[in-house]
């Protein structure tokens, strides 16, 4: 896992709610990530950021907003828009400086 | 749509076997190709990658093989063991200004005892 923390490890919600997914990194890494993945899907990307203050959508934005205000965090919000947000959500550190990412231990959310 | 194509999606070996999964790629702007290796419950962890100027490259019982006129690579595992039982992706990144990952769907090894 590197210098990738995530939190919570699990996390539950109740339909209609809001939930942030804290991922911080002291990697130094410019750019952040964050995938989600479901059985049989592989890992899907949500959102990334190159540079603070700056993020670009991924594949499948759709209900979910970011904010990179500090080059070590950048915390994911699941809304109440997306409308199937059971999954495993990982974070990813990387780029400018390294083509490869490193992976956080990553955040199971279940709506109950 | 840029895509990674990995297979088989499962695969079943017994101890001391050498699994095999193969992937494909169409983007010949790639040129950064990782294997990730993901337990449950776990994030994916680095495992080895391989760049087009080589045919191959090895990390202990890991080796990838990489045909560039056929645009697929290759991951090899040697003398496969129960404790590499395993997800396994495929990537590959087009560099430059662009620093997404483009990930295969994964193939879940088991290798028995």
């Amino acid at each position: 896992d590197g210098g990738i923390t995530q939190s919570p490890k699990y996390l539950f919600r109740k339909e209609g709610q809001n939930v942030t997914l804290s991922c911080e990194q002291n990697l130094n890494h410019d750019a952040m990530y964050w995938y989600r993945q479901d059985p049989g899907q592989g890992l899907r990307l949500i959102y990334y950021s190159q540079i603070v203050n700056d993020f670009q959508k991924g594949d499948i934005a759709e209900g979910y907003s970011v904010s990179r205000e500090k080059k070590e965090s950048f915390p994911l919000t699941v809304t109440s828009a997306q409308k199937n947000p059971t999954a495993f959500y990982l974070c990813a550190a990387g780029g400018r400086n390294t083509d490869t990412q490193y992976f956080g231990p990553g955040t199971r959310l279940t709506v109950l | 749509q840029q895509q990674v194509k990995q297979s088989p999606q499962s695969l079943i070996v017994q101890k001391g076997g050498i699994p095999i999964i193969n992937c494909a790629y169409e983007n010949t702007a790639f040129d950064y190709f990782p294997w990730y290796q993901q337990f449950p419950g776990k994030g994916p962890a680095l495992l080895i990658a391989i760049r087009p100027d080589v045919s191959e490259k090895k990390e202990g019982r890991f080796t990838i093989s990489f045909n560039k006129s056929a645009k697929q690579f290759s991951l090899h595992i040697m003398d496969s063991q129960p404790g590499d039982s395993a997800t396994y992706f495929c990537a590959a990144n087009s560099g430059g200004s662009n620093y997404k990952l483009t990930f295969g769907k994964g193939t879940l090894l088991t290798v028995n005892p």
